[in-house]
């Protein structure tokens, strides 16, 4: 159970273009999703947390409108970068947070690796 | 943003050995995880921790939530080729932050045939 798959897995693309990213919860509803940025052999950075039917929380220095974040239903939220530039390349990672209530432990996707050439 | 101190950086070991690795943090969580990431893929729940005190298994990996909730270690005996990959604990805050991880920096382990 606990399954959270992330798709594209991989996206290359030209500068200025955006690149949606999806974060989809298969086998349980999950009103709040993560989003991380991760730069190679370092940590999981938090970009924002996503809450279903209402406005993402950005953490200090994240552009809200560079990572634009749409958390429409109990199973999908979505991660645009916009206007994308070569210092975006990133891996990008989501979460979700099992239900159960208390401190449930977040499950991971499998990444997206973003390359704007 | 804040982060775990998460030690040793890398290590390198044989096949067979015992590993340890450990995380220590100024602040409090309510919940300790660790974590394995393998190259190009996302990380893996490997152990949760709900109470401090707390000594968990899961094979040959064992963790413990330390007395005063502010550390964690990680046990992996009888060490593996396929245990390779970066191992993330994580303390999960609660509160108005309900569930967001806070990571450490990263063990590398590297394991010799």
């Amino acid at each position: 159970g606990a399954v959270v798959s992330q798709h594209p897995s991989r996206v290359i693309c030209k500068s200025g273009t955006s690149v949606k990213i999806e974060c989809r919860s298969l086998d349980f509803q999950a009103t709040t999703m993560f989003w991380y940025r991760q730069f190679p052999k370092k940590s999981l950075m938090l970009m924002a947390t996503s809450n279903e039917g209402s406005k993402a929380t950005y953490e200090q220095g994240v552009e809200k409108d560079k990572f634009l974040i749409n958390h429409a239903s109990l199973t999908l939220s979505t991660l645009t970068v916009t206007s994308a530039h070569p210092e975006d390349s990133s891996f990008y990672i989501c979460s979700a947070t099992a239900p159960g209530g208390g401190n449930q432990p977040q499950h991971f996707g499998d990444g997206t690796r973003l390359s704007i050439l | 943003g804040q982060q775990l101190n998460q030690s040793p950086q890398s290590m390198f070991i044989q096949e067979g050995e015992d590993v340890s690795m450990n995380c220590t943090s100024s602040s409090i969580f309510n919940t300790w995880l660790w974590y394995k990431q393998d190259p190009g893929e996302g990380p893996v729940l490997l152990i949760a921790l709900y109470k401090a005190g707390e000594l968990t298994s899961n094979g040959r990996l064992t963790a413990q939530f330390g007395i005063t909730r502010k550390d964690s270690f990680l046990n992996i005996s009888a060490s593996i080729p396929s245990d390779v990959g970066i191992y993330f604990c994580a303390g999960q805050e609660g509160g108005t932050s309900y569930g967001k991880l806070t990571f450490g920096q990263g063990t590398i382990l590297t394991v010799h045939p």
